[in-house]
C-alpha cells in the first residue's frame, strides 16, 4: 500500500492567517492526490482533487499544489469555519489510502 | 443532491458479523461505484472497499478475507458484511460514493460500531 504522511499533525492559527500543511507519498503518485476537510462528528468533505483543482463550491482561499511525492494544501486567509482536520488521500492505486490528518485549531 | 445514510447495529460481540446498509436517495445508483470507509479513534481513515453497479468489487487486502460488499440497485441501497469482528473493528463506518478517479464525492454521516464483550 502507498503510505501517506502528513505534517504537522496539528497547528494553531488565528483568523486571517495563511496556513500551509504538507502531505508526502511513499512513492510517485503523479497528481492523484485529494484533500478532505472533516469537522468533529461529521463526514469528510472533498476540497481539492487532482492535487490542485477545487471541488464545486469550495472557496478560492483553499488551494493545492504539488506532484510526484510532495503536496501542499494552502488556506490563504483562515476563516472561523476552517478550523477542522484535513486529510490527504492518494487515488493513484487501490487501495486508496489516507494520511493521518492535520488538525487546525485556534491559537 | 445525492444523500447517503448508514444503518445497522451499534454494538456487537467479538466473533459476530457486522452488517451495515447504506441507503441512497436523491439520485440513481446506476453508473457509479459505492464504498465504505471507517475511522477508528487515533487512526487514519481506512478505505474498506467498493462495489460497482455491475456487482464487481474491490476490497482492501487487509480485510478481504472477512469482507463482503454488495449492492441492490433496485432498492437503492448497498451493504457491508464484516465477519469475525474484534475490538479492532470498533470505528465509525461511513458509506460513500466515489467517482471513476477514486475521489469520494458523497458521504453518509457515519455510524458508530462498537465491538465489546
Amino acid at each position: 500500500d502507498i503510505q501517506m504522511t502528513q505534517s504537522p499533525s496539528s497547528l494553531s492559527a488565528s483568523v486571517g492567517d495563511r496556513v500551509t500543511m504538507t502531505c508526502r507519498a511513499s512513492q510517485n503518485i503523479d497528481t492523484y492526490l485529494n484533500w478532505y476537510q472533516q469537522k468533529p462528528g461529521k463526514a469528510p468533505h472533498l476540497l481539492i482533487y487532482d492535487a490542485s483543482s477545487r471541488d464545486r463550491g469550495v472557496p478560492s482561499r483553499f488551494s493545492g499544489s504539488g506532484s510526484g511525492v510532495d503536496f501542499s494544501l494552502h488556506i490563504m486567509s483562515l476563516q472561523p469555519e476552517d478550523f477542522a482536520t484535513y486529510y490527504c488521500q492518494q487515488s493513484y492505486t487501490t487501495p486508496v489510502t489516507f494520511g493521518e490528518g492535520t488538525k487546525v485549531d485556534f491559537k | 443532491q445525492v444523500q447517503l445514510q448508514e444503518s445497522g447495529p451499534g454494538l456487537l460481540k467479538p466473533s459476530e458479523t457486522l452488517a451495515l446498509m447504506c441507503t441512497v436517495s436523491g439520485g440513481s445508483m446506476a453508473s457509479q461505484s459505492w464504498g465504505w470507509v471507517r475511522q477508528s479513534a487515533g487512526k487514519p481513515l481506512e478505505w474498506l472497499g467498493r462495489v460497482y453497479v455491475n456487482g464487481t468489487t474491490d476490497y482492501n487486502p487487509s480485510l478481504k478475507s472477512r469482507l463482503t460488499i454488495s449492492a441492490d440497485t433496485s432498492k437503492n441501497h448497498f451493504s457491508l458484511r464484516l465477519h469475525s469482528v474484534t475490538a479492532a473493528d470498533t470505528a465509525v463506518y461511513f458509506c460513500a460514493r466515489d467517482n471513476p478517479y477514486q475521489q469520494l464525492v458523497y458521504w453518509g454521516p457515519g455510524t458508530l460500531v462498537t465491538v465489546s464483550s
